[in-house]
This record gives C-alpha cells, sequence and structure tokens, in this order.
C-alpha cells in the first residue's frame, strides 16, 4: 500500500544545530508539503513543492529549507535549531488537488 | 480574525450520542472542504471532503458545507469511544500559485462508553 513515511519520530538536539527530518512517500505524488503543528495554532505551512527541483516557502518559513532532488522525498532541514522549533513537524503529499495524506508526524525537542 | 474559526472544545458525549462538529470561516474564495480524524500523537487521517456546497455522507459520518452561511459541520451518529479524537477542519482556495489549505485548530472529542 502506498504511504508516507517520516524519520526519525522523535528527535532531540540542541540549539545551533542543523537538524535534517526525512519524508518519503510512494503515493507517486507530485506536490509535497511541510507542516508544524502546535497548541493553539494548529497546522501551519513550513515549505512546498510542486514537483521535482521546485520549492516555495509557506508561511512559517524562517530558519527552514526543502530540496526536491526526487518525486519521492522532501527532506526538510532546519539551519540552526533554535528552542521556538520545538514543535510536531507534518509531512503531506497530494496529487493535484486541495486533498492532503499525512504521515505520522516528527517530534522535534530543541533544548 | 482567523480565516477559519474551530471551537477546540474539548467536547465529552456518550455513546451511541450524534455529535456536531462546525467550523466558521470567512474567505468566500474557498473551494474545497475537507475533515480530518488525528488520533493522538498520530498523523491527521483524512475523513471526508466535499467540492463547494452539499452535504456527503460516508457510513456514519455526514459533512455538510453552507457556503452562504461560511459554515460546515461533521455529524458523526452512533458515536464510538473510538471516534475519540481531534477533528480538525481544512479549506482549500487556488490563492498565489498553489492550492492553499487553511486548518482549523481541531475539536478535540471524548466519547465516553
Amino acid at each position: 500500500d502506498a504511504e508516507i513515511t517520516q524519520s526519525p519520530r522523535h528527535k532531540i538536539t540542541e540549539t545551533g544545530r542543523q537538524v535534517t527530518l526525512a519524508c518519503h512517500q510512494t503515493w507517486n505524488h507530485n506536490n509535497m508539503f511541510w507542516y508544524r503543528q502546535d497548541l493553539g495554532h494548529g497546522l501551519r505551512l513550513i515549505h512546498y513543492s510542486y514537483g521535482v527541483q521546485d520549492t516555495n516557502k509557506g508561511e512559517v518559513s524562517d530558519g527552514y529549507s526543502v530540496s526536491r532532488s526526487n518525486t519521492e522525498d522532501l527532506p526538510l532541514t532546519l539551519e540552526s535549531a533554535a528552542s521556538s522549533q520545538t514543535s510536531v513537524y507534518f509531512c503531506a503529499s497530494s496529487r493535484g488537488s486541495a486533498v492532503q495524506f499525512f504521515g505520522p508526524g516528527t517530534r522535534l525537542t530543541v533544548l | 480574525q482567523k480565516e477559519v474559526e474551530q471551537d477546540p472544545g474539548p467536547l465529552s458525549v456518550p455513546e451511541g450520542a450524534i455529535v456536531s462538529l462546525n467550523c466558521t470561516y470567512s474567505n468566500s474564495a474557498f473551494q474545497y472542504f475537507m475533515w480530518y480524524r488525528q488520533y493522538s500523537r498520530k498523523g491527521p487521517e483524512l475523513l471526508m471532503y466535499t467540492y463547494s456546497s452539499g452535504n456527503k455522507e460516508d457510513g456514519r459520518f455526514t459533512a455538510q458545507v453552507d457556503k452562504s452561511s461560511k459554515y460546515i459541520s461533521l455529524f458523526i451518529r452512533d458515536s464510538q469511544p473510538s471516534d475519540s479524537a481531534t477533528y480538525l477542519c481544512a479549506m482549500s482556495n487556488f490563492s498565489g500559485g498553489y492550492q492553499k489549505v487553511t486548518f482549523g485548530i481541531g475539536t478535540k472529542l471524548q466519547v465516553i462508553p
């Protein structure tokens, strides 16, 4: 069955370190998204990609970057982790419409 | 004012009750309307989606969209303890070159046996 996987599922890091969260989907979807979910804010879009070599900033992109070298993967990099980036991160994908399918999430703690 | 408003709850109901979950919105350009279910420490799972107005039914779940009132609802009949989760509404329109999806903050539902 097609799915989205995220790794690691839990990560603890220190302020200032570079962190990369992996997202892999086997839906063969062109569109991929990264969100963060925080209490009181819901899901907020960090970056999105509409295909290989295409990346775009979302509403909360500062301090994050992504790259898309193939259809299946969209890694999210925190260049220099900050305590404000402690959150739960979700990757999602879609074929072309608004309907997105989500991964299981990565719980990141920045100390 | 947020584009999408959703009461965070928590909402507690007895098993077997009919549950009504609602969201209001301000952007009349929204075209797709979705409901996701999120269990604790899991990713959001798509329950239902509709395009434009109308109703959609899937088993015990019914989604309604009233664009004139900018109001969407999810009804759960014969609620079960396994329905205990957070329910997120989501709405979408084409904006700035992409299909922008705006999520509500979620309503936490507890179905008590």
